[in-house]
């Protein structure tokens, strides 16, 4: 049962215009999320987080949107730049399955690809 | 220093060895955190350590044995490992355990048994 869901397993966008990468949920004990960016041979890298009492956090170019009634996440990247060209994994944490301390759930990642 | 390190960065045994993983971060978390990830799969939590204390282990065989000799190190000790072993093992740390707290991954170990 896969809780936490990436349908999109690619995205190929122009340089300069917007990355929408989406994440679904279905447990509804999960109430805090995550994204991170890896790329090759490296560990993932911290994006930017969202705790289900709000429904938008922006940290420069990426801002995460929440819709809880969705059980849905997206992660938007204003503008697009090569560099960001890597593997998107978004992730949750909560009371989900009983074990809430430390553990998240990841999805199975979208591929961005950003064209000069 | 806001990273964490992770020792050796590749590792080749075979499945009578034993064998050592290392991780460390200077940081002052309190929170240390072992995961599994197989080519084109998510990363898999195996272990949690909070306050150098096991707090989860996510029904890992004992083939694999955590340790946290202080706030600063985690272990891995590897025994009798199957060649389905083979992956990539990422430590993470975060500033303490529960549930809203960013983890910060090391660059992991590629781990291949023969």
């Amino acid at each position: 049962d896969q809780q936490v869901k990436q349908n999109s397993p690619s995205l190929s966008v122009q340089e300069g215009r917007i990355s929408i990468l989406n994440c679904d949920y279905t447990n509804s004990m999960f109430d805090y999320f995550l994204w991170y960016k890896k790329y090759p041979a490296e560990g993932p890298t911290f994006l930017i987080s969202i705790s289900s009492i709000k429904d938008k956090n922006e940290d420069g170019r990426f801002t995460v949107f929440l819709n809880k009634s969705a059980k849905h996440l997206s992660l938007h990247i204003v503008p697009s730049q090569p560099g960001d060209s890597a593997v998107y994994f978004c992730a949750a944490s909560g009371e989900a399955g009983g074990t809430s301390y430390g553990k998240l759930t990841f999805g199975q990642g979208t591929i961005l690809t950003v064209h000069p | 220093d806001t990273e964490v390190t992770q020792t050796p960065k590749h590792l080749v045994m075979g499945m009578t060895n034993k064998k050592s993983l290392k991780c460390e971060q200077h940081m002052g978390h309190r929170a240390m955190y072992w995961y599994k990830q197989k080519a084109k799969k998510p990363p898999e939590l195996m272990f949690v350590y909070s306050y150098e204390k096991l707090s989860i282990n996510e029904s890992v065989p004992s083939r694999f044995s955590p340790e946290c000799p202080n706030s600063s190190l985690l272990n891995l000790h590897l025994h009798a490992l199957q060649p389905e072993d083979s992956a990539l093992y990422l430590c993470a740390s975060s500033q303490r355990g529960g549930l809203h707290n960013e983890q910060f991954f090391g660059p992991g170990t590629r781990l291949t048994v023969l």
